[in-house]
């Protein structure tokens, strides 16, 4: 079974710009998770999407934003970069399931994201 | 508070020895699960062992065992024989089983970088 998918898996932007990363997630995981990793603040939550919602949002602002489609791929858009959004985001995915405490999230490669 | 504690940022191992990689854990949900990952230099994040907050037993897989401590909240991650291919960036996560902003986000630790010498 092939894992988790991300492109592209470099990028470089200046500032202002905006990026779409996407991320194609194990086949069967309706569950995809995206995490931004930085030196400073090491891995934080951004959102996570099921079945096409948004049921989880971590404390970024609205310049992050996210989808999921029908296929559970999922892309991340960040608008008008920062120098700060230089990092890497990595994308999960799971089933997705009731209990979500064994649910296991499984990664991609991730996106590394320079902003200059 | 932090809900993922590593207190160290870094280890040295020989080659075949064993290592302990300490976590600590904070929540007040009955219910949430514990993770180890591992992060090679390359970025990926890979998953290594699971431990439920209602498993009796240490969970284990090949070489990776889970000292789990739950009156401590404590979930030691410990690599048998360890080969110079896990020298990499290890880290500890959970994920709550409670409801609103806390529902099924990972939370990570700093990590603790393992370097295996030969």
């Amino acid at each position: 079974k092939a894992g988790v998918t991300q492109t592209p898996r470099y990028l470089i932007k200046t500032r202002g710009q905006q990026v779409t990363l996407s991320c194609s997630p194990i086949s069967g995981h309706r569950s995809v998770s995206w995490y931004q990793q930085t030196p400073g603040q090491g891995l934080q939550f951004l959102f996570e999407y099921f079945s096409e919602t948004q049921r989880n949002k971590g404390n970024f602002p609205g310049r992050f934003s996210g989808r999921q489609f029908s296929n559970s791929r999922s892309e991340m858009n960040v608008s008008t970069l920062e120098l700060g959004d230089s990092a890497l985001y990595l994308c999960a995915s799971s089933l997705g399931g009731p209990s979500v405490t064994t649910d296991t999230q499984y990664f991609g490669p991730g996106t590394r994201l320079t902003v200059l | 508070a932090q809900k993922i504690t590593q207190t160290q940022p870094g280890m040295f191992v020989q080659e075949k020895e064993a290592v302990t990689l300490d976590c600590t854990y904070d929540t007040s949900d009955p219910s949430y699960g514990l993770f180890w990952y591992k992060q090679p230099s390359s970025g990926e994040m890979i998953f290594l062992i699971y431990q439920g907050s209602y498993d009796q037993q240490n969970a284990t897989e090949g070489r990776y065992s889970l000292n789990f401590q739950k009156a401590r909240k404590s979930a030691n991650l410990v690599i048998s024989a360890s080969q110079l291919g896990d020298s990499a960036m290890y880290f500890c996560a959970m994920r709550e089983g409670g409801r609103g902003s806390t529902l099924g986000r990972l939370y990570f630790g700093r990590g603790t970088q393992l370097t295996v010498w030969p």
